[in-house]
């Protein structure tokens, strides 16, 4: 079993709709959980940080962390095109090891 | 301006021909590492460092070498490079214990004919 599991998509929606990303991961342990987000041809840059359960939210991008259920989520809101990229869950594992999803290809659709 | 920069960015070379693909920071950052990027399977960490003369293996490091001469720089090494090397391969840095600040190169396309 991966680490982190993500659903590689793709996934395609109209601009404004409310978009839901999702990861599961194995390990209790896991306690910092990001977003990066990644366009094409570029690498990731960092999107939302999250520690422990709960809701954070930064503008129209919301990151969501269950640790009953190990289930992390990102939702964006009034979704645009320039929020088309691929989305990458990832958390820590060691010193500046990164474990990472297989990442979401999102397309918002004018 | 706070960059990862590496070079090149696409390289197209042939099997055993020896490579090198550099990554220099400006951040003064005391880790790099190195991940590269393949379909359905996401980053997998190659290689890191955590300061100067100081590296380790990730989680893929078989077929790469590393070096860590300099703080600035983290060059990843394919002796001897073949096809299952063809991927998309990024260098990142951060400071000390600042797993929620890495920051990544835009990443250098490399295909093994």
């Amino acid at each position: 079993q991966k680490e982190v599991e993500q659903d590689p998509g793709p996934l395609s929606v109209p601009e404004g709709a409310i978009v839901s990303l999702n990861c599961t991961y194995s390990n209790s342990a896991f306690q910092y959980f990001m977003w990066y987000r990644q366009y094409s041809r570029k690498g990731p840059e960092l999107l939302m940080y999250t520690y422990s359960s709960g809701n954070k939210e930064d503008g129209r991008f919301t990151a969501q962390v269950d640790k009953s259920s190990k289930y992390i989520s990102l939702f964006i809101r009034d979704s645009q095109p320039s929020d088309s990229a691929t989305y990458l869950c990832a958390t820590p594992r060691g010193a500046q090891k990164l474990v990472f999803g297989q990442g979401t290809r999102l397309t918002i659709n004018p | 301006e706070a960059q990862v920069t590496q070079n090149p960015r696409y390289l197209i070379t042939v099997t055993g021909k020896k490579l090198t693909v550099t990554c220099s920071q400006n951040m003064n950052h005391e880790y790099m590492s190195w991940y590269r990027q393949d379909p359905g399977l996401g980053l997998r960490q190659i290689y890191y460092s955590m300061n100067v003369e100081v590296t380790d293996k990730g989680d893929v490091p078989e077929g790469y070498k590393v070096s860590r001469k300099e703080k600035r720089n983290f060059p990843l090494i394919l002796e001897s490079p073949s096809p299952n090397q063809t991927s998309l391969y990024f260098c990142a840095s951060s400071f000390a214990g600042s797993e929620n600040t890495i920051y990544f190169g835009e990443g250098s396309w490399l295909t093994v004919v």
